[in-house]
């Protein structure tokens, strides 16, 4: 089993539809990075978590980090065809002395 | 500019042969890493490296063999023991070593085997 879960794995939305992403782990978090990447592609870094309730946005990207449930949601307000591609959630978790990623969602934008 | 390069971005293999993928950067980072990405399954770690001349083997390892003898570089050799590796391979490095933070990736070698 994965310990990074991330739902939905597939998402298609209209274009200037909010949407959420989330990303569950079964360990402890230590820290929290959102990736995205387009296909064929690396990784771009959005943003990293470390505390418990802690929320950071870049543009209309918002993602936070819930220490009680282990989770982080990222949330696209307005999505843009921009937005398209595939989100990464990645972990520190307990005990891990690498980086832990989900198995990420494919994001889509109709027009 | 600073970055990730890896080379190539495409390569094609015959079954029996060896492949080494190149990863070079220049951030001047202790610690490099290789992942694998397959469809519908995320990055898997296959191995790490946090200082020269030192490596660890990452949680899918077997078919597969790298070095570190320089800080800018960490090949990744893709035998032909491994049975399946046909994928797309990122490299990746971080300026933590002993720990994680935030990764920077390469563009990615996408290797098929014929």
């Amino acid at each position: 089993s994965q310990e990074l879960e991330q739902s939905p794995q597939s998402l298609i939305v209209q274009e200037g539809k909010n949407l959420t992403i989330n990303c569950t782990s079964s360990k402890t978090l230590y820290g929290l990075y959102w990736y995205k990447q387009k296909y064929g592609e690396g990784l771009i870094f959005l943003m990293m978590l470390q505390k418990g309730g802690e929320e950071k946005s870049h543009e209309k990207i918002t993602a936070k980090l819930d220490e009680k449930k282990q989770q982080s949601s990222l949330h696209i307000t307005a999505s843009q065809p921009s937005h398209a591609g595939i989100y990464l959630c990645g972990a520190d978790l307990q005990g891990a002395q690498k980086l832990v990623f989900g198995q990420g969602t494919r994001l889509t934008i109709n027009p | 500019d600073g970055g990730i390069t890896q080379s190539p971005k495409y390569l094609f293999r015959k079954e029996g042969q060896n492949v080494t993928l190149s990863c070079e950067q220049n951030l001047n980072h202790d610690a490099m890493y290789w992942y694998r990405q397959d469809p519908g399954q995320g990055l898997r770690l296959i191995y790490y490296s946090q200082i020269v001349n030192d490596f660890q083997k990452g949680d899918i390892a077997e078919g597969y063999s790298v070095s570190r003898e320089k800080k800018e570089s960490f090949p990744l050799t893709v035998t032909s023991a491994q049975k399946n590796p046909t994928a797309f391979y990122l490299c990746a490095s971080s300026p933590r070593s002993g720990g994680t933070g935030e990764l920077f990736f390469g563009e990615g070698s996408r290797l098929t085997v014929l």
